[in-house]
């Protein structure tokens, strides 16, 4: 199906640096959503944004809805070793119900 | 809240073998579940949109027939591997939401292994 182009697709970081990911799509999203997926396991929701604009943070995580609609972005501050992971950038567009349309993911290494 | 439960976590089995996951919302009801697969180092892909009470939604390229889903309640639905082959070997992965607009929560995923 169509994915999202989510960059860079993967980083690797010396601890305590700042990260920087984004999603660009062609088509316009009601909905952004960022999840974190640990080896083996399923994604976890990290922050959903559902306003142009709207800027949202969870603890070191901030994330904006942009203007456009058509695209989003994650930062992580003051990166640690448990921020390794891939990260998935996901979004909905209007007459999709409950679909998810995902990024293909960046994957974050932190040397410590 | 919103815990999405995925059972088993992990599954070897011989090639010909039929194979049941489950998943379940263990604290919320949800008429709309998802099924996606997801290949080592790639991201997730949607297979299948399961609706309490009626059929599922399978996206295209999907086979209807190999992957039986059934979504008989609120609270759970399953996938059914038929015929398993080496070559369906993947990470399956379900999710559900709370109602329309709210975000999809996963499950922790089934590992298939087939031999």
């Amino acid at each position: 199906g169509q994915q999202l182009n989510q960059s860079p697709q993967s980083m690797f970081i010396q601890e305590g640096e700042d990260v920087s990911m984004n999603c660009t799509s062609s088509s316009i999203f009601n909905t952004w959503l960022w999840y974190k997926q640990d080896p083996g396991e399923g994604p976890v929701l990290l922050i959903a944004l559902y306003k142009a604009g709207e800027l949202t943070s969870n603890g070191r995580l901030t994330a904006q809805f942009g203007i456009t609609r058509k695209d989003s972005f994650l930062n992580i501050s003051a990166s640690i070793p448990s921020d390794v992971g891939i990260y998935f950038c996901a979004g909905r567009e209007n007459n999709a119900g409950n679909m998810l349309t995902f990024g293909g993911g960046t994957r974050l290494m932190v040397k410590p | 809240g919103a815990v999405v439960s995925q059972h088993p976590s992990w599954v070897i089995c011989k090639s010909g073998t039929s194979v049941k996951i489950e998943c379940r919302s263990l604290d919320f009801q949800a008429t709309t579940m998802f099924w996606y697969r997801q290949f080592p180092k790639q991201s997730l892909m949607l297979m299948a949109t399961s609706n309490e009470g009626s059929k599922a939604t399978y996206e295209q390229g999907v086979e209807k027939d190999k992957f039986l889903i059934n979504h008989a309640s609120l609270t759970l639905s399953t996938l059914t591997v038929t015929s398993a082959h080496p070559e369906d070997s993947s990470f399956y992965i379900c999710s559900a939401s709370l109602q329309g607009g709210q975000p999809q929560h996963f499950g922790d995923g089934t590992r298939l292994s087939i031999l």
